[in-house]
């Protein structure tokens, strides 16, 4: 069963906007990733998050965790063109084998 | 950086025919891979966890019989989708980590459409 839930389920901006995508859970983890897809295309890793991290930086990009609330949010600073795909969260559960659960994704377009 | 190479990326079979399809790790040994089926616009669901030398853990709701997982060694595994069925048609993505809890590494899919 998949685990995360993610808003907004599409999202259309302009470049040289931010872009946030969040994404709830509702497990304990071990770590959060953030993962990115074209169309068509195998997945990216973007980040890694842990749970006793609150923040992360790597670029453009900013995540965010709330272990409280059992969330965390993607911000893509000034955005691109080719930021364009779709972005899922995903988690590892403690004791699990280090698989990984998806959340539900989130279309991202951004229009030149 | 880490490669996983899956292979076809399409394939088109006839109802009833078999399907293999395989998953390498190029530069790494992964003795878990993972399995996964993606609907179109949607998210990826797991379908069975494979690890080097032992059989596959499968997910709730997975056949297994259907889903033919096979781990031979700590580069290759490859699933085969037995009897194929129109319904089977979609999107299958192998993953690999090197280390437990690290980032997972994935092949670019294979896109299978059973007529």
């Amino acid at each position: 069963s998949q685990q995360g839930e993610e808003d907004p389920q599409a999202l259309s901006i302009q470049e040289g906007e931010n872009a946030t995508m969040n994404c709830s859970y509702k497990t304990s983890i071990n770590n959060l990733q953030w993962y990115r897809q074209n169309s068509g295309r195998g997945l990216v890793h973007l980040i890694l998050i842990r749970s006793n991290e609150r923040e992360k930086h790597s670029g453009r990009l900013r995540v965010t965790l709330d272990t409280s609330k059992k969330s965390s949010s993607l911000l893509i600073t000034a955005s691109r063109a080719a930021d364009t795909a779709s972005y899922f969260c995903a988690t590892v559960l403690y004791n699990q084998g280090g698989k990984l659960i998806f959340g539900q994704g989130t279309e991202l377009s951004v229009k030149p | 950086g880490a490669v996983v190479s899956q292979h076809p990326s399409r394939v088109i079979c006839k109802s009833g025919t078999s399907v293999k399809i395989e998953c390498r790790s190029l530069d790494f040994q992964a003795t878990t891979m993972f399995w996964y089926r993606q609907f179109p616009k949607k998210s990826l669901m797991l379908m069975a966890t494979s690890n080097e030398g032992s059989k596959a853990t499968y997910e709730q709701g997975v056949e297994k019989d259907k889903f033919l997982i096979n781990h031979a060694s700590l580069t290759l595994s490859t699933l085969t989708v037995t009897s194929a069925h129109p319904e089977d048609s979609s999107f299958y993505i192998c993953s690999a980590s090197s280390q437990t809890n690290s980032p997972l590494h994935f092949g670019n899919g294979t896109r299978l459409t059973v007529t």
